[in-house]
């Protein structure tokens, strides 16, 4: 079946800090893969995307590179805000249907 | 981007009452809308899939008698909990797409109910 894997646990890191979260998938087919961002008290929201092998996604200083050789899609910042504080989703789509990981909280802090 | 929104954001209910969560685009006509429920520190879980004017398409193992689903315009669907129990209690999030497909699908800052 079609299932995204993310790393354990929440995040805390400092501001200005280099943020990595981890996601791996197992996919039939060949998905397209999303980073979702959920800030506190709103909806899930698309941040990056990349729709084949080597593609890179970026947005608001995130980037993801899909990884087809390793079947990830690793989510990365170099520098880090309060303001990026959220709940980030990795999240496959294949025939038209989306799964989604557990999600990783991240707390930033001044 | 598009807005989803859910009303109500929180609901507390009795055991044995129905509860109705109501999902509208704000600004898009949604071809399609989802219903995931989500539990602590879990992935969304798809419920259903709803077509407006279509009967809902439940994934396996989600009650239809359970959690009613009506989709009667291209902005508004409904979920109706009927007769809740305590382990009803979740986060209900709802997700409506455009004509766009997947990559226009927009979620709503979910629902909180919890079963007394």
């Amino acid at each position: 079946g079609n299932s995204v894997t993310q790393m354990e646990g929440p995040v805390t890191l400092s501001e200005e800090a280099f943020l990595t979260i981890n996601c791996t998938y197992t996919a039939t087919g060949y998905p397209s893969l999303f980073w979702y961002v959920q800030y506190p008290g709103e909806g899930l929201q698309l941040l990056l995307k990349a729709t084949k092998a080597d593609d890179k996604g970026s947005n608001k200083g995130f980037e993801a590179t899909y990884r087809k050789e390793t079947t990830s899609f690793h989510l990365e910042k170099g520098s880090v805000q309060v303001s990026d504080s959220a709940v980030y989703f990795c999240v496959l789509l294949v025939n038209n249907r989306l799964a989604f990981g557990k999600g990783n909280q991240v707390v930033v802090i001044p | 981007g598009a807005v989803v929104s859910q009303h109500p954001s929180w609901v507390i209910c009795k055991s044995g009452t129905s509860v109705k969560i109501e999902c509208r685009s704000l600004d898009f006509q949604a071809t399609t809308m989802f219903w995931y429920r989500q539990f602590p520190k879990q992935s969304l879980m798809l419920m259903a899939t709803s077509n407006e004017g279509s009967k809902a398409t439940y994934e396996q193992g989600v009650e239809k008698d359970k959690f009613l689903i009506n989709h009667a315009s291209l902005t508004l669907s409904t979920l109706t909990v009927t007769s809740a129990h305590p382990e009803d209690s979740s986060f209900y999030i709802c997700s409506a797409r455009g004509a766009g497909g997947a990559e226009t699908q927009y979620f709503g800052p979910g629902t909180r109910l919890l079963v007394l």
